[in-house]
């Protein structure tokens, strides 16, 4: 079954303006994790958070995470239509670094 | 991309026969997941190992088997096919890759499988 929910399901907004989007999920975990897909396209790791973090940054990319709410957001600041993209969250329970991914966003970035 | 090829790349078969999809890596990586993803799905676990010989079931396992005999290598099968496994498959290694954490994903190009 499925450990995170994105939400929204999609988004779009236009180039420039910041997007963000939700994950929960429903067991504790060690860390959390976001990753992009373009379309056709493999997934490709963004950042991790681990559970006794609060916030990270790397680049464009903040991350929250808030476990007593099990939650997390991701905001990207200043969109470019090159992030249009579906963006999953994933989380890691400990065990052999499996990972369970929600059913993710679809971010669109109008340029 | 971590090294890791995916083949075939694309898939057309018939129900019931077999099908093998190969995962390829050329790091050393001890873990390696086959995924499946399908619209309003998001991506599922079907197999991992984390060694050669040591595999087990993930989240959607059935109808699936998986081998590693090799490092490099994890091979996933479908022993006869259904129109239900139609999808796309990724592989994913798991381990350290200068700097990243330990935990990180990093994914194959994909194999889309169509059964008729």
């Amino acid at each position: 079954s499925q450990q995170g929910e994105e939400d929204p399901q999609a988004l779009s907004i236009q180039e420039g303006e910041n997007a963000t989007m939700n994950c929960s999920y429903k067991t504790s975990i060690n860390n959390l994790q976001w990753y992009r897909q373009n379309s056709g396209r493999g997934l490709v790791h963004l950042i991790l958070i681990r559970s006794n973090e609060r916030e990270k940054h790397s680049g464009r990319l903040r991350v929250t995470l808030d476990t007593s709410k099990k939650s997390s957001s991701l905001l990207i600041t200043a969109s470019r239509a090159a992030d249009t993209a579906s963006y999953f969250c994933a989380t890691d329970e400990g065990s052999n670094y499996k990972l369970t991914f929600g059913k993710g966003t679809l971010l669109t970035v109008n340029p | 991309d971590a090294g890791i090829t995916q083949s075939p790349r694309h898939k057309v078969t018939e129900t019931g026969t077999p099908v093998t999809l190969r995962c390829h890596q050329t790091e050393n990586h001890r873990y390696m997941y086959w995924y499946r993803q399908d619209p309003g799905h998001g991506l599922r676990l079907i197999h991992y190992s984390y060694g050669v010989k040591d595999t087990d079931k993930g989240e959607v396992s059935d109808g699936y088997s998986v081998s590693r005999s090799k490092t490099e290598d994890f091979l996933l099968t479908l022993e006869s096919a259904t129109s239900s496994q139609t999808s796309v498959y990724f592989c994913a290694i798991s381990e350290s890759v200068q700097g990243a954490d330990q935990e990180t994903q990093y994914f194959g190009p994909g194999t889309r499988l169509l059964v008729l």
